[in-house]
């Protein structure tokens, strides 16, 4: 089955604790992409690749941290720094930039405070 | 920053009614995206519009592209129960390594 998974679909945070979302891809996608999204709202970028090792940040990147190592993966950290990280995350990937940036979503990932 | 404004936030109808969705953005785009989402769930592409077409058809989705207005609209007729969930229009912009811009989305409700 082709597509994009994310793991775990729930996670909970201590405070002052680090957590790791994970984001795999085997549509061969360029692109990879994660989004925040809070009750009742849009999406919010917080980063996304074009390419291996290669990465930006989106309008709401402080307290996150990314990584693309592979083209398949694509994990987000959600740093202590991040005071509010209760949301819903979403990635994403596409064939890259152009005319037809169609993106492909994983089933998200809930993320709580303890 | 978000481009795309949908309106309205929340549509309620009756199944077999039609329902429309309009979307208003900011910049150029190279095309104008539609993707539904299901509750808790992630999003599925529905539909794309090029800035150079005007209208486009998949099944029972119609959309609509006023790059003069800078505005969208989605047309969803005969409406099934299925049907219920939120809607949102995403911009491709015509600048060179920049991703999608969603708006905040229409929550559409179908009751039987």
């Amino acid at each position: 089955d082709g597509g994009i998974t994310q793991s775990p679909k729930y996670l909970f945070r201590k405070e002052g604790q680090n957590v790791t979302l994970s984001c795999e891809q085997n549509l061969n996608h360029d692109a990879m992409y994660w989004y925040r999204q809070d009750p009742g709202q849009g999406l919010r970028l917080i980063y996304y690749s074009q390419i291996v090792n290669d990465f930006q940040k989106g309008d709401i990147a402080e307290g996150y941290s990314v990584s693309r190592e592979k083209k398949e993966s694509f994990p987000l950290t959600v740093t202590s720094a991040q005071k509010n990280p209760t949301a819903f995350y979403l990635c994403a990937s596409s064939i890259g930039p152009g005319s037809k940036n169609i993106q492909y979503f994983g089933a998200g990932t809930r993320l709580s405070v303890l | 920053s978000q481009q795309g404004e949908e309106d309205p936030q929340a549509l309620s109808i009756q199944e077999g009614e039609n329902a429309t969705m309009n979307c208003s953005y900011k910049t150029s785009i190279n095309n104008l995206q539609w993707y539904r989402q299901n509750s808790g769930r992630g999003l599925v592409h529905l539909i794309l519009i090029r800035s150079n077409e005007r209208e486009k058809h998949s099944g029972r989705l119609r959309v609509t592209l006023d790059t003069s207005k800078k505005s969208s609209s989605l047309l969803i007729t005969a409406s099934r129960a299925a049907d219920t969930a939120s809607y949102f229009c995403a911009t491709d912009p015509n600048q060179a390594g920049t991703a999608l811009i969603f708006g905040k989305g229409t929550t559409l409700s179908v009751s039987s």
